[in-house]
């Protein structure tokens, strides 16, 4: 399994203002991925993070809102810019397994309320 | 479109079985995935099906029907620790990414 180490594990940010927010892994992979988590709901993918490339966004998310960085194997960044109370969300960093369940391993998450 | 089903909430009595239904429908299919969610927590992965039939780990067992869109995940001899949101995520295409269902917040009494 891999071991991944996100942070900050919580912010609280000002309306207007910009966080970015890291996630390692203890190992190199070949897929990362950005998911959002609402209160109270399930998790939504907001992008694949691909290595050297451009990131690969989700229907209704955009790379002015949510830019990504991935400039290798084990690390990668989310910013999400121009916050807004909407964005007030648990954001979680996921990279994929290479057993042979292939299963998404999941980082603590940053929990930001924007206010 | 692609799109995950299953119950917002369930409650159960400690020591007993529940059952968590999932139906999902997907564009292609390559494995039926359920985690465990503990409230502040990340997710943590429970099991995973590709093939029809059971697939049993200790308490916990899923199944799977690809010709129905139909998994459960089954939890025996349930304990306070349980009490958790269980969430489904279907992997559709080739691409590795999941598609997860809204939870089920499953609550244990005594």
């Amino acid at each position: 399994s891999a071991v991944i180490s996100q942070k900050p594990s919580r912010d609280i940010c000002q309306r207007g203002t910009s966080l970015t927010i890291q996630c390692q892994v203890d190992s190199q992979v070949t897929m990362m991925f950005w998911y959002r988590q609402q209160p109270g709901q399930s998790l939504t993918l907001i992008a694949t993070a691909n290595q050297g490339s451009e990131a690969t966004y989700e229907s209704g998310f955009v790379i002015d809102k949510f830019p990504i960085s991935r400039p290798n194997l084990t690390f990668s960044t989310l910013t999400v810019s121009n916050m807004s109370p909407e964005d007030s969300s648990i954001y979680l960093c996921s990279v994929e397994g290479t057993g042979r369940n292939t299963e998404a391993f999941f980082g603590q998450g940053t929990r930001l309320t924007v206010v | 479109g692609q799109n995950i089903d299953q119950p917002t909430e369930m409650t159960a009595t400690e020591g007993a079985i529940v059952q968590i239904n999932c139906t999902y429908q997907t564009s292609g299919f390559n494995g039926l995935f359920w985690y465990q969610q503990h409230a502040g927590e990340a997710p943590t992965f429970l099991s995973y099906n590709v093939l029809d039939g059971l697939e049993e780990k200790g308490r916990f067992s899923s199944f799977l029907s690809r010709s129905k869109g139909y998994s459960y995940l089954l939890l025996k001899e349930l304990q306070m620790k349980d009490s958790a949101s269980y969430l489904c995520a279907a992997r559709g295409d080739s691409s590795y990414k999941l598609i997860f269902g809204s939870g089920t917040r499953l609550l244990v009494r005594p």
